[in-house]
């Protein structure tokens, strides 16, 4: 069992770019969540997604930011026309069903320069 | 707007001494998470505190967690250098048909020889 995984790690975008990341949740969980990181900041939740639904896009920036978990393959975060105050640590959790725990993935470190 | 609000945010201290971590929240939540974030690593659940009362406790980490007065707290004991980290908590919220983690801004601790 792999765990939640993410990729790129690392990524790195000029300006004005689009970023695209990636979050393949543990097998047999159809639960995603996406969370995002400032530096010395705690986590802030994104969005909630099911397979092919968005159930929460709450914390999403109206702008620019988008999220699918289609029926097959990961879940993807993409950022249009990055920006330097994108630039964070992006983490995906996933679980199974509702109220039965998460687990995150590795992140992945998203710099704009 | 849920708040969830740790101090201190930074603690220093030395190897051997023992101290508390507090979390408190501003709504009525069944679950509530500690983890742990090592520099430019993922989290790592320490706890899941899952009612009123609730003590758990895992090597030299306790946490527990009071849902009438909304606190939860992680006591370190006898402290060692590697409880080094960044300790989160984080509060579980569910509303209509979602569900997703609150964190606080998280506790750096630097154990000192």
């Amino acid at each position: 069992n792999a765990g939640v995984m993410q990729n790129p790690r690392h990524l790195v975008r000029r300006r004005g770019q689009e970023a695209r990341l990636r979050c393949s949740p543990m097998k047999g969980h159809s639960h995603v969540y996406w969370y995002r990181q400032l530096p010395e900041e705690g986590l802030k939740f994104m969005v909630y997604l099911q397979k092919e639904n968005i159930i929460d896009e709450s914390g999403m920036p109206k702008e620019r930011f988008s999220a699918e978990f289609p029926k097959e393959g990961p879940s993807i975060l993409r950022i249009q026309q990055v920006v330097r105050g994108d630039s964070a640590a992006y983490f995906c959790a996933s679980s199974p069903r509702r109220a039965q725990g998460y687990t995150f993935g590795s992140g992945t470190r998203l710099t704009v320069v | 707007e849920l708040k969830v609000e740790q101090n201190p945010l930074f603690l220093s201290m030395q190897e051997g001494k023992n101290y508390t971590i507090y979390c408190n929240y501003s709504t009525t939540s069944d679950r509530l998470y500690w983890y742990r974030q090592d520099p430019g690593k993922s989290l790592e659940s320490l706890f899941v505190l899952l009612s009123n009362g609730a003590v758990k406790q895992e090597g030299r980490l306790m946490a527990s967690l009071d849902t009438k007065a909304r606190l939860s707290t992680l006591h370190i004991t006898a402290a060692v250098h590697d409880l080094s980290a960044t300790y989160f908590c984080a509060v579980d919220i569910k509303k209509g048909g979602s569900e997703k983690l609150v964190f606080g801004k998280g506790t750096k601790l630097t154990v000192n020889p």
